[in-house]
């Protein structure tokens, strides 16, 4: 079974820094490119990263680029979401996301989600 | 604001069919066939329901269906059941921009 838990979030303040975890089992974590996905309270969903299979391909939304970095440990089955320089309009549930083996074009899995709060 | 739109609330009585619809540009819906829509109860994390415009993910029944006709997809749900009460949201690969959600669709079962 394909699980997916995220892990690191909480109460930050404008500024601050935030690292988030994304625990992957039950697939081989290293042949997929997993993605970051957030929601914000009450509204929609926004892509916000995606790295590949083997860390050579990294994409960002304009939103985050140049505060977020994202990246993983094919050893210990674990992505990360540095995040930097956090804004108000950072709160957000954070979801790891998984594509799928052909086709990246669509999220296949998603994890349960973490919430990150910035607020002074 | 979301770069696809979706209408933000769709009703219909049990047994019912409803639509909601998705609308881009030419720069995502328009020139991909990698629209996917998914499905999310309050405080769950979504689900993957359609993808490539309109094959069904395992889990959904044929009750759901979708189609893309130019810059707006379209999903159906037939014989509305009181478990599809969720919210649907619409995503399109976009390039450059990675890829873009629809603001969302809250469905009630009336």
């Amino acid at each position: 079974e394909v699980q997916l838990v995220e892990s690191g979030g909480g109460l930050v303040k404008p500024g601050e820094s935030l690292r988030l975890s994304c625990a992957a089992s039950g697939f081989p974590f290293s042949k997929y490119t997993l993605n970051w996905v957030r929601q914000a309270p009450g509204k929609g969903l926004e892509w916000v990263s995606s790295i590949s299979s083997s860390s050579r391909e990294i994409n960002y939304a304009d939103s985050v680029k140049g505060r977020f970095t994202i990246s993983r440990d094919n050893a210990k089955n674990s992505m990360f979401l540095q995040m930097n320089s956090l804004r108000a309009e950072d709160t957000a549930v954070y979801y790891c996301a998984r594509f799928p083996i052909l086709g990246e074009s669509y999220f296949e899995y998603w994890g349960q989600g973490i919430l990150v709060t910035v607020s002074s | 604001q979301s770069a696809l739109t979706q209408p933000a609330s769709v009703s219909g009585s049990p047994g019912q069919s409803i639509t909601i619809s998705c609308t881009g540009t030419s720069s995502d819906v328009g020139t991909y066939n990698l629209v996917s829509w998914y499905q999310q109860h309050p405080g769950k994390a979504p689900k993957l329901m359609i993808f490539e415009v309109n094959k069904r993910s395992s889990g959904f029944s044929n009750r759901f269906s979708a189609s893309k006709s130019g810059n707006t997809a379209s999903l159906t749900i037939s014989g509305l059941q009181a478990e599809d009460e969720a919210d649907y949201y619409c995503c399109s690969y976009a390039g450059d921009r990675g890829f873009v959600f629809g603001g969302g669709s809250k469905v009630t079962v009336l």
